[in-house]
């Protein structure tokens, strides 16, 4: 039982390198998220997803791009590598009822240098 | 806009202690939807409890209870008899009618020490 799992779990990168992080979900869930979580800031939701297909801009966009091509996957993708970037990135799956909890990731963490 | 507040950035107490965790959250809407998650160290957010705007009916889970109160708009949480096992960061978020995201307050980190 699966459930939601993040590829890959740590990673490093020098400032200005492209990389994509994967969520794959087995629940078969409409929505999907991708949060980052800051010391401090707790979590902030970055881009979402209600359907294959959709993506929608959440509370910090700026520097990623996501991609739903599959229901059960949703890609993160970071263009150009900043410091600023270097975070715990969470992705999560939930059903379409409103109000429903969130299942997530073990989270990725991503430093870059 | 929605907003979640945890006013309590970090918590100690000793092993059998009650600790109440706090939560204050602003909505325009009618309906909508409280929630608590727990972050052990190992980092894995875990879900704890789901309530409703339409429901202030407090609930206990074992050690765990939550207290919701529409008129101070705040969604506690206590665990009474802590353990070491409770160590870990607590986040209370709000869902507004919607696609369900999730607004997070900052967390609030409980130490319980043996």
């Amino acid at each position: 039982n699966a459930g939601v799992t993040q590829t890959p779990k740590f990673r490093v990168l020098k400032t200005g390198q492209s990389m994509t992080l994967l969520c794959a979900q087995d629940m078969n869930h409409e929505y999907m998220y991708w949060y980052r979580q800051d010391p401090g800031m707790g979590l902030r939701l970055i881009h979402y997803s209600v359907g294959e297909g959709t993506t929608a801009k959440g509370e910090v966009p700026d520097g990623y791009n996501v991609s739903r091509l599959k229901k059960q996957n949703f890609l993160l993708g970071l263009e150009s590598a900043a410091p600023s970037q270097t975070s715990v990135y969470f992705c999560a799956s939930s059903r379409v009822l409103r109000g429903t909890e969130a299942f997530f990731g073990q989270g990725t963490r991503l430093t870059v240098v | 806009a929605q907003k979640v507040t945890q006013a309590q950035t970090e918590i100690s107490v000793v092993e059998k202690e009650d600790v109440t965790l706090d939560c204050v959250y602003e909505t325009r809407d009618t309906t909508y939807y409280l929630f608590w998650y727990k972050q052990p160290p190992s980092g894995e957010l875990v879900f704890l409890i789901r309530r409703n705007s339409f429901d202030e009916q407090n609930e206990i889970s074992g050690r765990y209870s939550w207290n919701f109160q529409k008129s101070t708009s705040s969604f506690n949480f206590t665990i009474t008899a802590s353990q070491v096992v409770d160590s870990a960061v607590y986040f209370c978020a709000l869902s507004e009618a919607g696609y369900s995201t999730l607004t997070f307050g900052k967390g609030t980190m409980l130490l319980v020490s043996p």
